[in-house]
């Protein structure tokens, strides 16, 4: 079975400064790996997602991960976050379709101006 | 529609009721998948549909729990008798066959 977790709940940080949420997954097929985030009173976005190819992958508002497969993770990071980051994200590990998803428990960020 | 569209937004029922939650995927989506999101933790798995059929049902919780798509376009969650437990937000979810998945915004369930 696959599970996915994310090791920090809360993150509070200053505009300006740089992100980075973990993500560990365990999965034992081939792993597509997702990034949602969900703003206050709106639904669940993606933001990147990792199908193949180049570990790095660039998603939507200069967030980008990165797959190690060796650690099993899939990081999150902005070099520069601004207060309408705000919001709560979510890791997520899919099957080999890539559509059924497997979400760790969020991690809630909170920008301060 | 343009987005995923989920009624009614609230929904509170008293233990024990029957209550039946509403999905409209995107138009032309053959695959949806309804989730459930309590409190502090993330979206879990219950159903996914393609077509009309439930191509995978093993999250759902057990037999008061059931979910269709007759048409193979808009999707009813049903759920008998209620508990407390049951109250979290429902989230629907649609996808054409290799797209990424679209989030509707969700029902959130209150059982008192």
């Amino acid at each position: 079975a696959q599970s996915v977790s994310q090791h920090n709940h809360h993150v509070i940080l200053s505009e300006a400064a740089s992100l980075e949420l973990g993500c560990n997954y365990s999965y034992g097929g081939t792993v597509n790996l997702f990034w949602y985030v969900q703003y206050p009173g709106q639904h669940l976005q993606l933001l990147l997602k990792y199908f193949s190819g180049d570990p790095l992958v660039k998603g939507i508002k200069g967030f980008e991960a990165e797959f190690i497969k060796s650690k099993f993770s899939f990081n999150l990071r902005k070099p520069s976050v601004q207060w309408s980051d705000t919001a709560e994200y979510f890791c997520a590990v899919g099957n080999n379709a890539g559509n059924m998803l497997t979400f760790g428990g969020g991690t809630r960020l909170m920008v301060k101006p | 529609g343009a987005g995923v569209s989920q009624t009614p937004s609230n929904k509170v029922t008293e233990k024990g009721k029957y209550v039946e939650l509403r999905c409209d995927p995107i138009s032309g989506h053959t695959a949806l998948y309804w989730y459930r999101q309590s409190l502090g933790q993330g979206p879990e798995f219950l159903i996914y549909f393609q077509g009309t059929g439930a191509a995978d049902d093993s999250g759902l919780p057990n037999d008061r729990f059931f979910a269709v798509r007759p048409e193979g376009s808009v999707s009813t969650l049903k759920i008998q008798r209620t508990e407390r437990g049951d109250s979290a937000v429902y989230l629907c979810a649609s996808s054409s066959r290799t797209g990424p998945v679209t989030f509707g915004s969700g029902t959130r369930l209150t059982v008192v």
